[in-house]
């Protein structure tokens, strides 16, 4: 079965320091891609960061990055810097693909984590 | 880019109404679009997914005759509570697929009913 775990249920940093969040997933299929979202108060789903699993190279989007861990099917995500506005629910997320005009499965969330920012 | 609608943001109705809930890709096609029910302080859970043009993909355990679902254009999938109940109440979001970017999927800003 293809599942997402999210460990913690909350987390707290302090405002410029940095915080990991973990995920684990279980799958059976080579092509595959992993997500997180944002979901911050007003409830919007932001996309945060994508990785396609046959990168090796980890994603980065500006103070957002992942340690991609293939092998320990690990997706952890590091905000740096962290700011108030970083205060939010993150889901990690995963779905198969065969690629373009390939099928496609459904995204798969984690309970999510609550990320509070202290200032 | 890859902006989604939704219409309304929050409706209140009665019970035994129906509610119809559009979401719109607005600078993008989307041959799929998906629609899911978030419980309060909980994760996102698949109702169906609706393809253009076709009949939508119900998750098991969802009603197909109390959540329809029309997909009639490549921007527009609608969601339709039929005779809704209290239960119903919900916070609703859509998300669609870019048709370059087939594994990434880009959220509406979801729409809460409240059933009375």
């Amino acid at each position: 079965a293809q599942t997402v775990t999210q460990s913690q249920p909350e987390m707290s940093v302090q405002e410029a320091e940095t915080v990991t969040l973990s995920c684990t997933y279980d799958t059976s299929e080579s092509d595959y891609y992993l997500f997180w979202y944002k979901q911050p108060p007003s409830r919007q789903m932001i996309l945060v960061i994508r990785q396609e699993a046959y990168k090796q190279q980890n994603a980065t989007e500006n103070r957002f990055s992942v340690n991609f861990q293939k092998a320990a099917k690990s997706f952890s995500l590091k905000i740096s810097d962290s700011q108030l506005g970083d205060a939010a629910m993150y889901f990690c997320a995963y779905t198969w693909g065969a690629g373009y005009g390939g099928s496609q499965g459904n995204l798969i969330f984690g309970k999510g984590t609550k990320l509070s920012v202290k200032p | 880019g890859a902006v989604v609608s939704q219409h309304p943001s929050w409706v209140i109705c009665k019970s035994g109404t129906s509610v119809k809930i559009e979401c719109r890709s607005l600078d993008f096609q989307a041959t799929t679009m998906f629609w899911y029910r978030q419980f309060p302080k909980q994760s996102l859970m698949l109702m169906a997914t609706s393809n253009e043009g076709s009949k939508a993909t119900y998750e098991q355990g969802v009603e197909k005759d109390k959540f329809l679902i029309n997909h009639a254009s490549l921007t527009l999938s609608t969601l339709t509570v039929t005779s809704a109940h209290p239960e119903d109440s919900s916070f609703y979001i859509c998300s669609a697929r870019i048709s370059g970017f087939p594994d990434t999927q880009y959220f509406g800003p979801g729409t809460r009913l409240t059933v009375l």
